[in-house]
């Protein structure tokens, strides 16, 4: 069974406009972090943002928050104010603490293209 | 603070033949981990190392790859022979320890098998 689902396999958005990819997620650990990471043209995956399943709050990183609804296993992440630079394909990952040895499972991602 | 290394960052070669890939991790790190990413697919672990000891390689293809990582700071991973499936990028990753939630990657190794 896939425990990462991105549906959205592109996107676009204006420039300083805000846009949300979405994911969703699959597991039965009640024990989990939740990741997104950006993956520019040069191949390196950068590090964006974590939420821990029992994090109370949203996630927030500057531009980039992430919009946690636990019952429905949803993981969205929100660029606000986008930027030329966000242009870049992005993932989403799940890490289960209590199985998997903690292991990064990465959803398939989402090429957003920011225009002028 | 110097980021993952990793080397080479392209290598083509053909079937059948073997290739080599190099990480040096963040360090201080004693987690590292490979990925393979095959175009259009997020990355896949292969293998996930703590200090010099194998964590994880249940995705690991051994009959054809095998990695190390003997003093606990850099590590190689092999693949003998090639196969065509096998072109892909090939990412390393570290972090401080397994419970932490981030991990640092470096810039890839794009292999192509002709």
């Amino acid at each position: 069974a896939q425990k990462i689902t991105q549906t959205q396999p592109g996107m676009f958005v204006q420039e300083k406009e805000a846009v949300t990819l979405d994911c969703t997620y699959d597991t039965s650990d009640p024990s989990y972090g939740l990741f997104w990471y950006k993956q520019p043209s040069s191949g390196e995956m950068i590090f964006l943002i974590y939420q821990g399943s029992y994090d109370q709050q949203n996630a927030t990183e500057g531009r980039y928050s992430l919009n946690f609804q636990k019952a429905r296993k949803s993981a969205n992440l929100v660029i606000s104010a986008s930027q030329l630079g966000d242009s870049a394909m992005y993932f989403c990952a799940m890490r289960e603490v209590n199985t998997g040895f903690q292991k990064l499972v990465f959803g398939t991602g989402t090429r957003l293209l920011v225009s002028p | 603070e110097a980021g993952v290394a990793q080397s080479p960052r392209y290598k083509i070669i053909e079937k059948r033949q073997s290739v080599a890939f190099w990480c040096n991790p963040i360090s201080g790190h004693a987690t590292l981990y490979w990925y393979q990413q095959i175009l259009g697919q997020g990355p896949k672990l292969l293998i996930q190392f703590q200090n010099n000891g194998v964590v994880d390689d249940s995705q690991l293809p051994k009959d054809r790859f095998s990695a190390e990582r003997l003093k606990g700071v850099d590590s190689t991973l092999k693949i003998q022979p090639a196969k065509l499936e096998d072109s892909a990028v090939y990412l390393c990753a570290s972090s401080l320890d397994m419970n932490r939630a981030e991990q640092y990657f470096g810039p890839g190794t794009r292999l192509t098998v002709t």
